[in-house]
Parts: C-alpha cells; sequence; structure tokens
C-alpha cells in the first residue's frame, strides 16, 4: 500500500500568518491526492482534492499544489478557526490511504 | 445535501462481531457516481480505510483487515452497514462512514466529501 507521510507533526503559527504543510507519498499517486482538515470531537472535512481543486465552501485561504509524491497544503491569513489537524490522503491507488496527520497550533 | 448517520451497539466483547450500519438522508444510495464507505479512526491517531460499497452490491475491502470485514448494501432502506469480525483491543476506534464522490470504474476521484459523525466503538468484557 502507498505510505503518506506527512511533515510536521505539530507546526506553531501565528493568526494572520502563512502555514505550509508537507504531504510526502511511498510512489507516485499523481494528481490523486485530497486535504482534510479535523476538529475535536468533529469528523474530517474535505478541503481540497484532485491536488488542488477547494471542494464546495472552502474559503480560498487554503490552496494545494504538488504532484507525484510531493504535495502541499497552504493556509494563507490563518483565522482562528483553522487551528485543528489536517490529513492527505491520496486515492490513486486502493487501499486509500492517509497520512498521520499535522497539528496546526496557535503560536 | 446528503447526511450520513452511523448507528450501533459501542461496546463489543473480544472475538465477538462489530456491526454498525450508516442511515443515509437527503440523497439516494442508489445514485451512481458514489461508493459508500467505512473509514475508522483509532484514538488520537490517524485515518484508516476499510472499504466501500457500490450501489450493486460490489465491494473493495482494504487487504489489511480483507478477512475481517464485510460491509452490505440496503438500498430500499437507503442503507450501507459494516461487520468486522473476531474483534480484538485493537479494534477500539471511532467509525466513520462517508461517501465517495466522483467514482467510476473502481475508483473515486475527489476524495470523500461527506461524512457521518462518528461512532465510537469499544472493544473490551
Amino acid at each position: 500500500e502507498i505510505v503518506m507521510t506527512q511533515s510536521p507533526a505539530t507546526l506553531s503559527v501565528s493568526p494572520g500568518e502563512s502555514a505550509s504543510l508537507s504531504c510526502r507519498a511511498s510512489q507516485s499517486v499523481s494528481s490523486n491526492s485530497a486535504w482534510y482538515q479535523q476538529k475535536p470531537g468533529q469528523a474530517p472535512r474535505l478541503l481540497i482534492y484532485g491536488t488542488s481543486t477547494r471542494a464546495t465552501g472552502i474559503p480560498a485561504r487554503f490552496s494545494g499544489s504538488g504532484s507525484g509524491t510531493d504535495f502541499t497544503l497552504t493556509i494563507s491569513s490563518l483565522q482562528s478557526e483553522d487551528f485543528a489537524v489536517y490529513y492527505c490522503q491520496q486515492y490513486n491507488n486502493r487501499p486509500y490511504t492517509f497520512g498521520q496527520g499535522t497539528k496546526l497550533e496557535i503560536k | 445535501q446528503v447526511q450520513l448517520q452511523e448507528s450501533g451497539p459501542g461496546l463489543v466483547e473480544p472475538s465477538q462481531t462489530l456491526s454498525l450500519t450508516c442511515t443515509v438522508s437527503g440523497g439516494s444510495i442508489r445514485s451512481s457516481g458514489y461508493y459508500w464507505s467505512w473509514i475508522r479512526q483509532h484514538p488520537g491517531t490517524g485515518l484508516e480505510w476499510l472499504g466501500y460499497i457500490y450501489y450493486t452490491g460490489s465491494t473493495y475491502y482494504n487487504p489489511s483487515l480483507e478477512s475481517r470485514v464485510s460491509i452490505s448494501i440496503a438500498t430500499s432502506k437507503n442503507q450501507f452497514s459494516l461487520k468486522l469480525s473476531a474483534v480484538t483491543a485493537a479494534d477500539t476506534a471511532v467509525y466513520y462512514c462517508a461517501r465517495g464522490d466522483n467514482c467510476s470504474g473502481g475508483g473515486c476521484y475527489s476524495g470523500f466529501g461527506s461524512w457521518g459523525l462518528g461512532t465510537l466503538v469499544t472493544v473490551s468484557s
């Protein structure tokens, strides 16, 4: 199965600044990757699919980039509600797999 | 907007079978282009995809659990279900049902756009 490795495990950023979260796949997944946001006690929420397409209702401050094995989620001008755990996922090969998550915390 | 809701026992004894049902509302489970999945999250850790089913009954299971997992569908009730046999404490997790979007030919190409709230299942005697 494809292993998705996220870095860093924890990222401390001040509100109003930007954050870049990384995800690396153990083999190419083309552009078949997604990002999810999860807050405590809630289900994950789809942010980005197809590497760079924002899901319905997702603010423009969320953007995705990359291809092949390296992917980045960038959040510009961080708002208080953006501090959460973020997961990347590949759906290029079954079984679908997720990264272990990056916790974005307030600095 | 489609909504999903998991239901089932919150406590299962070791070696027994875990059974959960996901009820879909706001849309038909027979709609083409969607695969219906189960995903779990162990306490404090990441996400594990267990498998999916299409409304025709076609399934795919994660090989890591394939010998123990079964997903079925009841289109007349707009529900799909998960059974996980021979459970151990390692199966304690929050179980989510989710809808895979833009699916065809065995794959989904727009991620999981809709999720249930999740249900905690504890395996303990």
